[in-house]
């Protein structure tokens, strides 16, 4: 396992349009967390994960926002109805559960939203 | 709420030198800060991380300090080189479950 991996590495949607991005974390951390990344500022926290159950959710997970890890496995991210300003760079990172939270986040490459 | 400031945002330095940048943060009742390098259109690399019980961590060139009661971090890079050249962000964990980042150094060093 060489890390956490994240699909599509970019994707380009019209306003309007659903989408959906996968995130693999390294294999047995059972933490997972979703950032997001707007230009020039630092990631913001959006919600996380311990195995299956979604346990915190930031103000900024809107409605048309929704995240499942359904086997404590992969985790996926889906936005509806787009809108521009969702236009950022998503970020998926994990960490293992022993040790709770004094444990290093590591992240993955990100998936680049562009809407239309 | 905690909130993360890193200064200056942004910083040119030629070749060799020594820099420090700085990071700050409002709540001191953190479990760690960790550092973190940022190449443009990349994700995170992790460089170093911080335990509150801990003072600093040193990773080659790189030495990071903390100072909880003055909710300061500093990460000191030795010697510059044209390859360190990115997005230096800092991130403090006092939720357990969530980072709060600041908005970075992006920095430049010349050749």
């Amino acid at each position: 396992d060489t890390g956490v991996s994240q699909n599509p590495r970019h994707k380009i949607t019209k306003r309007g349009q659903n989408v959906t991005f996968r995130c693999d974390p390294i294999s047995e951390h059972n933490r997972l967390y979703w950032y997001r990344q707007t230009l020039g500022q630092g990631p913001e926290f959006l919600t996380y994960f311990q195995n299956e159950a979604q346990l915190e959710k930031s103000r900024l997970l809107s409605d048309r926002f929704s995240a499942e890890r359904p086997k404590g496995s992969f985790s996926t991210l889906e936005i509806q109805r787009t809108e521009q300003g969702d236009s950022a760079m998503y970020l998926c990172a994990s960490s293992p559960l022993a040790g709770g939270p004094y444990n290093e986040q590591f992240f993955g490459p990100g998936t680049r939203l562009t809407v239309l | 709420k905690q909130e993360v400031t890193q200064i200056p945002a942004a910083l040119s330095v030629p070749e060799g030198e020594n820099l420090v940048l700085n990071c700050s943060f409002t709540d001191s009742a953190i479990y760690n800060l960790q550092w973190f390098r940022q190449d443009p259109g990349k994700g995170l690399t992790s460089l170093l991380l911080i335990q509150s019980s801990q003072r600093e961590q040193t990773s080659g060139r790189l030495n990071a300090s903390l100072d909880k009661s003055s909710g300061r971090s500093t990460l000191y890079i030795a010697a510059s080189q044209p390859g360190d050249s990115a997005t230096y962000l800092c991130a403090a964990n006092n939720a357990g479950n969530m980072l709060t980042f600041g908005g970075g150094t992006r920095l430049m060093v010349k050749p």
